[in-house]
């Protein structure tokens, strides 16, 4: 069981649509990263929240914390063909461990 | 800046040998977290050293080891290895500073595979 829950696993979309990926957990984490994984690579971070409800923009990108920091949402506005890969979200500050990870979603978005 | 390199990136061996996998961070990081990735269980924290001393640890056996060097490169060993430690290896440097500020730079991973 792991302890951050991704959903969906799978996402396909065309290009021009738009996507949303969540994060969810039971435990409560001082931090919560967004990472994208292509393939051959490691994780590359996207983005880092911090506070209770905070929202952050990046270019198409909108990352959410939930209110209580169990949760998170990563959605992308009218999606490319670059967005393409393993979205992984991570959660700080559980049992001692340096990141916890989610099992990953991969979005394939189709030109 | 260079980033974190691993070496070797791709390595074959059979059940029960051993194998040391070796990670440079980027210059200046003083820490090195290292994870296991696999299909079925994702991304896993091994372990993280900062200034030579092992400061985290995950729920792995005692066959998975590190250490770290003086000059913060690391190295991982995993003995009598078994077909389920066939996974990317995935070492990630860091500055080392508590809290969220303290952003992970991963390598680009060592894939192994145990026969």
């Amino acid at each position: 069981t792991q302890l951050l829950e991704q959903s969906p696993q799978f996402l396909s979309i065309q290009e021009g649509e738009n996507l949303t990926v969540y994060c969810n957990s039971s435990s409560v984490f001082s931090s919560l990263q967004w990472y994208r994984q292509e393939p051959g690579e490691g994780p590359v971070l996207l983005v880092t929240v911090v506070t209770g409800g905070e929202v952050k923009k990046l270019k198409r990108l909108t990352f959410q914390f939930g209110d209580a920091r169990k949760d998170s949402s990563l959605h992308i506005t009218a999606a490319q063909p670059g967005d393409t890969g393993l979205y992984l979200c991570a959660g700080e500050g559980h049992r001692g461990y340096k990141l916890s990870f989610g099992a990953g979603t991969t979005v394939t978005v189709r030109a | 800046k260079a980033g974190v390199t691993q070496t070797p990136r791709y390595l074959i061996k059979t059940r029960g040998q051993q194998v040391t996998l070796s990670c440079s961070p980027i210059s200046g990081h003083r820490s090195v977290s290292w994870y296991q990735q696999t299909p079925g269980q994702g991304l896993q924290f091994l372990f993280e050293y900062f200034s030579e001393t092992q400061r985290n640890k995950g729920n792995f056996p005692g066959r998975f080891s590190g250490r770290q060097f003086s000059n913060s490169r690391s190295e991982m060993n995993v003995s009598t290895l078994e077909l389920g430690d066939s996974a990317l290896y995935l070492c990630a440097s860091s500055l080392g500073l508590a809290g969220a500020s303290d952003t992970q730079y991963f390598g680009p991973g060592t894939r192994l595979t145990v026969l």
